[in-house]
């Protein structure tokens, strides 16, 4: 149980073009889900927190209207990348946080590699 | 605010030898703790946690962990690993008011015959 989906798992964009990246939780109701960015050989660095139905809460220095995320329903949340620009190539992650009785946990999507020519 | 610190950015190991992959985390509050492991490409799956009880944290893959909260630390050991455990491993703490995950920088577990 707790599975999350991620498409695509790779995507190569021309610079200045959008993308979007779709984040679904599968088997059960995500009303927070959060967006990360990793660099090669390096951590995840958390971008922002989704949240159902409001606004998401950005992380200092990401640039929200550079990095749009909607949260419109309980198990969809998609992070699109505006006007990508080859410093924008990376691999993002979601996830998702569930709770079943005493079982707190994120689990994550597979993730998204991003290439910006 | 949490913070966790992975000492070794890799940790080169023969197969079938164990392994400790160190993880100290610093915070002012209760926390939880978490290990991930990701594999090239791919996002994080989770080896084990830490949230309330035994201190000593068994996982999936032979992997296990223990809570030690005078020294906050919570190192990953495997009594015995495989060439397939070759992979990024990280540790990751939350505040038990259940907000974000702050994870360490990684340690790259490198398993040769």
């Amino acid at each position: 149980g707790a599975v999350v989906s991620q498409h695509p798992s790779r995507v190569i964009c021309k610079s200045g073009t959008s993308v979007k990246i779709e984040c679904r939780s599968l088997d059960f109701q995500a009303t927070t889900m959060f967006w990360y960015r990793q660099f090669p050989k390096q951590s995840l660095m958390l971008m922002a927190t989704s949240n159902e139905g409001s606004k998401a809460t950005y992380e200092q220095g990401v640039e929200k209207d550079k990095f749009l995320i909607n949260h419109a329903s309980l198990t969809l949340s998609t992070l699109t990348v505006t006007s990508a620009h080859p410093e924008d190539s990376s691999f993002y992650i979601c996830s998702a946080r569930h709770s079943r009785g005493t079982n707190y946990g994120y689990t994550f999507g597979s993730g998204t590699r991003l290439t910006v020519v | 605010a949490q913070s966790v610190t992975q000492l070794d950015s890799q940790v080169p190991v023969f197969e079938e030898a164990p392994v400790e992959l160190r993880c100290n985390y610093s915070s002012s509050v209760s926390v939880y703790l978490f290990w991930y492991v990701q594999y090239p490409n791919q996002g994080l799956q989770l080896l084990l946690k830490y949230l309330s009880g035994s201190t000593l944290v068994k996982g999936i893959n032979g992997f296990e962990a223990e809570f030690n909260k005078s020294q906050t630390s919570f190192h990953l050991r495997k009594p015995s690993v495989h060439i397939s455990d070759t992979a990024e491993y990280f540790c990751a703490v939350m505040n038990t008011g259940f907000q974000k995950l702050v994870f360490g920088t990684g340690t790259r577990l490198l398993v040769s015959p």
